[in-house]
């Protein structure tokens, strides 16, 4: 099955800073990449999504690239705000089931 | 539009008693899942149903049962409790039949079992 792995587990970053969230799979057949938001209490939400025939996507502050041959991905947050302090999880997704990584608890320091 | 709705919110069960986490949504969905979430773990699946009437597991079936009520729900069954099974669990829906959209999650349900 898939293999979904993401780093760093946690990350602190200054408000205003940029913050990257980087995760690889190892299912080749996998062609939809969605990430979450989490905040305390609650369930994921999703925040941008990329398919595997895109490279890059953008909305507003926040990017996803997707590297296809490395089996790579990365979410991008520009211009932090310390509302975007939460947990960040990746997926990966081929054949409908949706396999995630371990998560990123991401502070936004003011 | 209630999305994805999960009851109960919270449960405390003793060891060795059972219960059922009930989960609809409203979407018209045909794909619906179980996952589980530890600290440090991420969100591990639990089963997965792709249509009414079927069920998979998943990463992490053993100790538990689900059914695939209707197209609307999907019920997660611990038949004995254990510890190992405290833990926050999600309900999800979405349609992979459009292309693979993004999964729906309800609030989740927080397990302790003692």
């Amino acid at each position: 099955g898939e293999n979904v792995e993401q780093h760093p587990s946690t990350l602190s970053v200054q408000e205003g800073d940029s913050a990257v969230i980087k995760c690889t799979y190892s299912d080749s057949a996998s062609n939809y990449f969605p990430w979450y938001k989490q905040e305390l209490g609650k369930g994921p939400q999703l925040i941008i999504d990329i398919r595997s025939n895109v490279g890059e996507k953008k909305d507003q502050r926040i990017a996803v690239t997707l590297n296809k041959t490395a089996k790579h991905f990365s979410l991008h947050i520009t211009e932090t705000q310390p509302e975007d302090s939460a947990v960040y999880f990746c997926a990966a997704s081929g054949w409908g089931q949706f396999y995630f990584g371990t998560g990123t608890s991401l502070t936004v320091i003011p | 539009n209630a999305g994805v709705t999960q009851t109960p919110k919270f449960q405390v069960l003793k060891t060795g008693q059972s219960m059922t986490l009930q989960c609809a949504q409203d979407m018209n969905h045909n794909s619906m899942y179980w996952y589980r979430q530890d600290p440090g773990m991420g969100l591990r699946l639990i089963y997965y149903s792709a249509s009414e009437g079927t069920t998979d597991k998943g990463e992490v079936p053993n100790g538990y049962n689900v059914s695939r009520l209707n197209k609307r729900e999907f019920s997660l069954r611990l038949e004995s409790a254990a510890p190992s099974q405290t833990s926050v669990y999600f309900c999800a829906s979405s349609s992979p039949s459009r292309g693979n959209t993004e999964a729906f999650f309800g609030q989740g349900t927080r397990l302790t079992v003692v």
